[in-house]
Parts: C-alpha cells; structure tokens; sequence
C-alpha cells in the first residue's frame, strides 16, 4: 500500500518570500500524486496533480510541484508567497489507473507573516 | 450551484442523537466518497460509493451508516456517536471510482457532546 510523509508541520514564510512544501511517498511503481489546499474552514481544493510526462507540474495560483523519482518526493514550490496563500496543505498519492484510494499525508501548514 | 455541496456546514449534537449529513455534487460525476479529517491526522477514507453501489466500507464503526440514492446524493447517517466521532467530514467525488482527480466538498464540522 501506498503511503505519503509530508515531514514539516508547520512552515512561516514572510510574504514575498519563496516557499516549499516536502513530500515523500512510498509506493513501488509510478504513482498518482496530488496536492491539496484548504483555507480556514473550508474543504480541499486541487492544486496541481501528476500522472505521467513532464516531471515538472504548474498549477493553480502560481504553484508548481516537480516529480522526482529518485528521491521519492513531489514537493510544492511558489516563488513569491501571498497573505492568501496562508492554509494547510496536503500531499496524496494514489497508486494507478485501478487504485481509487487516495492516501494523504498529515498536512503541512502555512502561515504567511507581513 | 456547482461542483460538490454540504449541508449542514455545523452540526452540534448529543451522543444519544440522530443526525443525517448530506453531500449533493452538481459534476455528472458516478462516484462519490465520505471522508473524516481529525485535527493534525491524515484524512481516512470511510466510504466509497460507485454508481450508486458501496464499494468500499473501510472498517467503520456500524454508528455511522451511509446511503447513496443517486450518483448526485450521499448521505451519512449518524447515530450513537461519541465524542471522539468529533471531526471534519468531508464529501468528495468523481468521474468513476478509477478516476484520477477527486473533488471536494467544503464539509461539516461536526461536534459530539
């Protein structure tokens, strides 16, 4: 099974400031990888995702995420944060085309100082 | 309205209550999940329906009983919970139960007195 870590908990970032978020998943072949975002009180929101091809993925609001299979990870970058960009952010894989289970990591929360 | 709809957003109830959340997605999509977010754990998957059909039940206590009368509604069903039962509940859904991109519901905050 199919497993993702997202090992910062808590970042600070200044606003203007680059960001980026870690996550490494455990999985033996070429996995689905997804990041989420959800603001105070709201549900998740699809940020970018990764299937196959270009290892490097542009998303919503200015993020990005680059697929490295060597290393394991996906992680989340944004090269000038914004006050709104203040929320937890989560990882998740799913396994292949068959696998509908997402697994997701324990989140990862931003918070954006002026 | 569109994309994935929950109600209630907040439900405070008694452990001996019975309560029902519903999620409606407004996508066409044929599958549709429930979801429980517990503060600083990793979101469980509890349910997961597939035209209309449980497909999955990933080891739920029989407190919380789901039901899926079209591919455009699920509900859940809940009674006798207890405090710990306290979370976020969140609704997804999507094309079919192999697709790749589930979409979310804003959830309802539940709170078990």
């Amino acid at each position: 099974a199919q497993s993702v870590t997202q090992p910062d908990i808590h970042i600070t970032v200044s606003e203007g400031a680059s960001l980026e978020l870690r996550c490494n998943y455990s999985y033996g072949a070429t996995p689905y990888l997804f990041w989420y975002v959800q603001s105070p009180g709201q549900g998740l929101q699809l940020l970018l995702k990764y299937f196959s091809g270009d290892t490097l993925v542009q998303g919503i609001k200015g993020f990005e995420a680059e697929f490295k299979r060597s290393q394991s990870s996906f992680n989340l970058r944004k090269p000038s944060v914004h006050w709104s960009d203040a929320a937890e952010y989560f990882c998740a894989v799913r396994g292949g085309s068959n696998d509908y289970k997402l697994s997701f990591g324990a989140g990862t929360t931003v918070t954006v100082r002026a | 309205e569109t994309g994935v709809t929950q109600t209630p957003r907040h439900l405070v109830m008694g452990m001996t209550n019975k309560k029902s959340l519903k999620c409606e997605q407004h996508l066409g999509h044929n599958a549709m999940y429930w979801y429980k977010q517990s503060a600083k754990k990793p979101l469980e998957l509890m349910f997961v329906y597939n035209f209309k059909e449980q497909t999955e039940n990933n080891s739920v206590p029989s407190r919380f009983s789901p039901e899926c009368p079209n591919s455009s509604h699920l509900f859940l069903h809940l009674h006798t919970l207890q405090p710990e039962d306290s979370a976020l509940y969140l609704c997804a859904s999507s094309q079919r139960r192999a697709e790749e991109t589930q979409y979310f519901g804003p959830g309802t905050r539940l709170l078990v007195l």
